[in-house]
Order: structure tokens, then sequence, then C-alpha cells
């Protein structure tokens, strides 16, 4: 089993459409969670951190459930400028006792006019 | 500006030879990473370091090495023993090497073999 898998995608949707993505870690030891951001061909930008009880900026909300081990991003209302892909982060402890994030696949995400 | 840079945007490599891509940043970090990224795959950690003079293999070190004699520099070496070097390679710094910290990314550097 994968540290971090995403869901697959592709991910085509119109503009104003609610989206949603999941995101499940193996490791119930993870304390830190994050949503990063990647346009084509550019670097990975911290899109927010994710919070056990769940976290809102503005039209993005990032839920955690431990007891699951997933984590989740909502889009609402969506723009033509949230088409990118997005990576979940996670962090992992190792057998040497450090920690190390760790990073889904991604999922792309094209919003549609 | 604070911020980390990445020179160069596109290295090519024959066959054989060791390239080093730089990493640079003016943000006071401690820690520096250095991840792969292949397409459609996410970032695989090669190696970070946590504070200067030291540091420690990722999970993909093999064929790459590194040094962090400076704090603000963190240059990495592809080897002529890396068989497959093709990727974007990306660096990182957070403020400490703790995993709740954020980690702030530079531009990328492109390696092409010829």
């Amino acid at each position: 089993r994968k540290e971090v898998e995403q869901d697959p995608g592709p991910f085509n949707v119109p503009e104003g459409a609610t989206v949603a993505f999941n995101c499940t870690y193996s490791n119930s030891a993870s304390q830190s969670f994050f949503w990063y951001r990647q346009d084509c061909r550019k670097e990975p930008k911290l899109l927010m951190s994710v919070y056990s009880s769940g976290n809102e900026d503005g039209r993005f909300t990032a839920q955690l459930n431990r007891a699951s081990q997933y984590i989740s991003l909502l889009i609402r209302d969506s723009k033509l400028s949230d088409s990118a892909t997005y990576l979940c982060v996670v962090n992992i402890l190792t057998y040497q006792g450090a920690q190390k994030l760790v990073f889904g696949q991604g999922t792309r995400l094209t919003i549609n006019p | 500006d604070g911020g980390i840079t990445q020179s160069p945007k596109y290295l090519f490599r024959k066959e054989g030879q060791n390239v080093t891509l730089s990493c640079e940043q003016n943000l006071n970090h401690d820690a520096m990473y250095w991840y792969r990224q292949d397409p459609g795959q996410g970032l695989r950690l090669i190696y970070y370091s946590q504070i200067v003079n030291d540091f420690q293999k990722g999970d993909i070190a093999e064929g790459y090495s590194v040094s962090r004699e400076k704090k603000e520099s963190f240059p990495l070496t592809v080897t002529s023993a890396q068989k497959n070097p093709t990727a974007f390679y990306l660096c990182a710094s957070s403020r400490s090497g703790g995993a709740e910290e954020t980690q702030y990314f530079g531009p990328g550097t492109r390696l092409l073999v010829l």
C-alpha cells in the first residue's frame, strides 16, 4: 500500500461547480497534513494546512478524518484559475525516528468555461 | 525579496557526465531538501539537511550526492551512477526540520539526458 494515495483524476468540471478530492494515508501516527497546488511545469505551492478540526480558506475547505485515515479538499464555486494539480502531503515517521513529508502523486483538475 | 532560487532552469547531461544543480535560499531556513518529480508522479525525496554540515539520505539517494557547507546553499550532484536522471528536480527549505513546518519550493531544474 502506498504511504499516501490520492484520487487518480483527472477531474474535468465546469466553472462554478463544486469539486472534492480525497487522499488516504497509511501511517496512523501521522500528525501533519497539507494540500499543495502545482501548476503545469511549476513548483508546488502550499494551498493550506489541514487541522484536526477542519479548516476553511475562502472557497477551499479541508477536512481530516483520523479514524479512516483520509483527508479531503473541497473547492466551491470553482474558477478557471483553479485548474492545477493538487498534491496531498502527509508527514511520516521513518524507521530511524525522523519525520519526513510524503507527497501523493497528485490529482489534476481542469475547470472548463 | 526572500525566496529560493535554483539554477539552471534546464540542464542537459551527456552519458557518463556528472552535473551539479544549484539551490540557494535567503530565508534563513535551517532545513533544505531535494526532490525528484517524474511525469504523473509525486515528489520523491533524494536528500535532506536539517543543519549545516549534516545531511541524510532520502528514499532515492543512489546516484546523487549533496553538500551543505553553508546555511543558504544545498547543491545536488547527479552522478554518472544515476542511470535514469531525466526528471524535474525541486529544492525546498523549511524553517526547521520539523514535519509540521511548511516547505517552500524553488522553481525547479529540468534535467535532460542527451
